[in-house]
């Protein structure tokens, strides 16, 4: 166990449905990174929080939207989704910043039908 | 923040060592290296990080050299266990934090 934990583990969903994704940091970890791995594309860099406000943006589309809440949790909200949203979706936290490593959760499947 | 190179594939043998080179050419003045371990349908792992010359830990040793232009990852005596992705990242020490993976190195390795 990493510290990080998010859910669902598994969702299986419709083509133009919503749904959120749940992480929760380690304790005492105030940063949450998104990360989004599919087979052709890698891990992709979605967006960053800080402290409940947002740090870093990377290939987030605007379908997708996120924010981390007062006691630090976060959610990643995927809407509108697409055959090519279906992937593994990873949650991060670190202290700070990169200097101690960050911990990654062990990911919510998407399996968008 | 600097693009990396590494092999996209190595085989090796349990009980050898394994040597994982990354060449990083363009890194800023104020980047770590960091390696991370990736098992298939699992998060990636912080294996290791340094900034210069040799850092060991209980799993690995991370030798950069004197021109920061290159970093080696070196794997003792692997196991079956170990077969992975690997994956060298700049990591920019400010707290933008973010990080971003490559393509890394598929280790496989055989009994």
């Amino acid at each position: 166990d990493s510290g990080v934990t998010q859910t669902p583990k598994h969702l299986i969903t419709a083509t133009g449905q919503r749904v959120t994704l749940r992480c929760s940091p380690r304790s005492g970890d105030l940063s949450v990174y998104w990360y989004q791995q599919s087979l052709d594309q890698g891990l992709q860099f979605l967006i960053q929080y800080y402290n409940g406000e947002e740090r870093a943006k990377g290939n987030i589309l605007e379908r997708f939207s996120a924010q981390q809440f007062p006691d630090l949790h976060s959610e990643l909200n995927l809407s509108s989704l697409e055959l090519g949203d279906s992937a593994l979706y990873f949650c991060a936290s670190s202290l700070s910043g990169v200097s101690e490593g960050y911990t990654f959760g062990s990911g919510t499947r998407l399996t968008v039908v | 923040l600097a693009k990396t190179t590494q092999p996209i594939s190595m085989d090796s043998y349990e009980g050898q060592e394994v040597n994982i080179t990354c060449s990083h050419n363009n890194i800023a003045t104020n980047d770590y290296i960091t390696w991370y371990q990736q098992f298939p349908s699992q998060g990636p792992r912080f294996i290791i990080q340094g900034y210069k010359t040799k850092v060991t830990n209980e799993v690995a040793s991370l030798f950069i050299p004197a021109d920061r232009k290159s970093s080696t990852l070196s794997l003792p005596r692997v196991s079956l266990s170990d077969t992975a992705v690997y994956y060298c990242l700049p990591t920019d020490s400010s707290n933008t934090g973010k990080l971003i993976f490559g393509q890394g190195t598929t280790l496989q390795v055989k009994p």
